[in-house]
């Protein structure tokens, strides 16, 4: 089945500076892939989707790319601030279900001041 | 526009007990899927309700069971509570069918604490 990795780790950055988070999956390559955030206590939110046949999407400060060759997707917020502070979250659909979301474990960024 | 909204926030139960969960999907939703978070992870599926049938489920024993209701509520129902059921609920609707390519909306969860 499918296996999502996620950097554990908390991501440390200074506000201002380009947050890149790493999403890797091990199996077939999924027809989109989805970015969460949640922050402590609270639900996920929806930020971007992207799907297979896409290379890079954008919105506002935030961009994902997908390669299908590397099976990764990579997240980027750009003039980081304080207030990006929360929990990433990666989302893939499973094969031949395409309502059955999997998800990351998710990595913590934290922007300092 | 009213979002996903589930209760109760907090629970409390022993072993053994019964338990459950409501969520009211976000207006025009006709999809309601639930989710297990344990703390640290991400959200595990437990199953998706479409119009008020079970459209698919996740690796939980029978003991999960749901609900979903004509104006498209949807309850979780958990038997027999094990102490590792302990986790953040949440409850996810979206729109236009039965797939989940839509994004999900979720609401703020029930913590829910097996003693």
């Amino acid at each position: 089945s499918q296996k999502i990795e996620q950097n554990s780790e908390a991501l440390n950055i200074q506000e201002g500076k380009t947050a890149t988070l790493t999403c890797n999956y091990t199996n077939y390559s999924p027809a989109y892939l989805q970015w969460y955030r949640q922050d402590p206590g609270r639900g996920p939110v929806f930020l971007l989707l992207i799907r297979e046949n896409e290379k890079e999407k954008r919105k506002e400060r935030l961009k994902v790319t997908f390669d299908t060759t590397l099976k990764q997707s990579l997240f980027h917020i750009t003039a980081s601030q304080p207030a990006d502070s929360a929990t990433y979250l990666c989302a893939l659909d499973e094969m031949d279900s395409s309502y059955k979301l999997i998800f990351g474990s998710g990595t913590r960024l934290l922007v300092r001041p | 526009e009213t979002g996903v909204t589930q209760s109760p926030t907090h629970l409390i139960k022993t072993r053994g007990q019964q338990v459950t969960l409501r969520c009211s999907s976000q207006s025009g939703h006709n999809t309601v899927s639930w989710y297990q978070q344990a703390l640290g992870q991400g959200p595990q599926f437990i199953f998706q309700y479409y119009r008020e049938e079970e459209n698919g489920r996740g690796n939980f024993p029978p003991r999960f069971s749901g609900l979903q209701f004509p104006n498209y509520s949807s309850e979780l129902n958990v038997n027999a509570l094990e102490l590792d059921d302990s986790a953040l609920y949440l409850c996810a609707s979206s729109p236009g069918g039965s797939s989940s390519y839509n994004e999900q909306f979720f609401g703020p969860g029930t913590r829910l604490t097996v003693l």
